[in-house]
């Protein structure tokens, strides 16, 4: 089975933190993803990774940055944290950019910016 | 720009019925249409992916059909249990990028 984890369950930070979150997939997949989910907006892209130091901007990268140092882990990274990032960080990957491939969810980060 | 919308945003059944889920998007030229589901705390599982050029996609006691013409997919789950109880996303895949439905809370009750 995929397994995707992210580094924390709950997080909470101050106004102004430099805030990390990590994700970890274990099966090899070419593409990870970052998104938040917020209530009644759906689930909205914040970059995602194709390869190994390539990265991509989603709908809303505003505020983020990433990292993918290796094929397995991409870092989400809030340069100087607001309140309006107070979300539910969700990571994800796929095997490739086939239309076949599914993505394979980790079980969320809860960010509370303070 | 392609736009997903499921209505109700929430929906409560007795166990046993036969129920639908809605989703709709306003552009037909989609590679393929997702249905996960969340668990409260959870990240999102996956169900079934409809391929543009399939109907309908099948497993256990989930049925999914897609109609881009209308702009419309549905997920039916037969002989609803508590288990279902879940928030049911839908996503439709445009290029690269999953365009995603806000979801349907299901609360089954036993």
């Amino acid at each position: 089975d995929v397994k995707v984890t992210q580094s924390s369950r709950y997080l909470v930070k101050r106004t102004g933190e430099k805030v990390f979150l990590e994700c970890v997939q274990d099966m090899d997949h070419e593409n990870m993803f970052w998104y938040r989910q917020d209530p009644g907006l759906g689930l909205r892209l914040i970059y995602f990774s194709y390869d190994v130091k390539m990265k991509e901007k989603g709908d809303i990268p505003e505020g983020y940055s990433v990292s993918r140092e290796k094929k397995e882990r991409f870092s989400l990274i809030l340069e100087s944290a607001s309140t309006n990032q107070t979300s539910m960080y969700l990571c994800a990957s796929s095997f490739t950019a086939s239309s076949t491939d599914t993505q394979y969810f980790g079980p969320g980060t809860r960010l509370t910016v303070l | 720009k392609q736009e997903v919308t499921q209505i109700p945003a929430a929906l409560s059944v007795p166990e046993g019925e036969n129920l639908v889920l809605n989703c709709s998007f306003t552009d037909s030229a989609i590679y393929n249409l997702q249905w996960f589901r969340q668990d409260p705390g959870k990240g999102l599982t996956s169900l079934l992916l409809i391929q543009s050029s399939q109907r309908e996609q099948t497993s256990g006691r989930l049925n999914a059909s897609l109609d881009k013409s209308s702009g419309r997919s549905t997920l039916y789950i037969a002989a609803s249990q508590p288990g279902d109880s879940a928030t049911y996303l839908c996503a439709a895949r445009s290029n690269y990028q999953l365009i995603w439905g806000a979801g349907t809370k299901l609360i089954i009750k036993p």
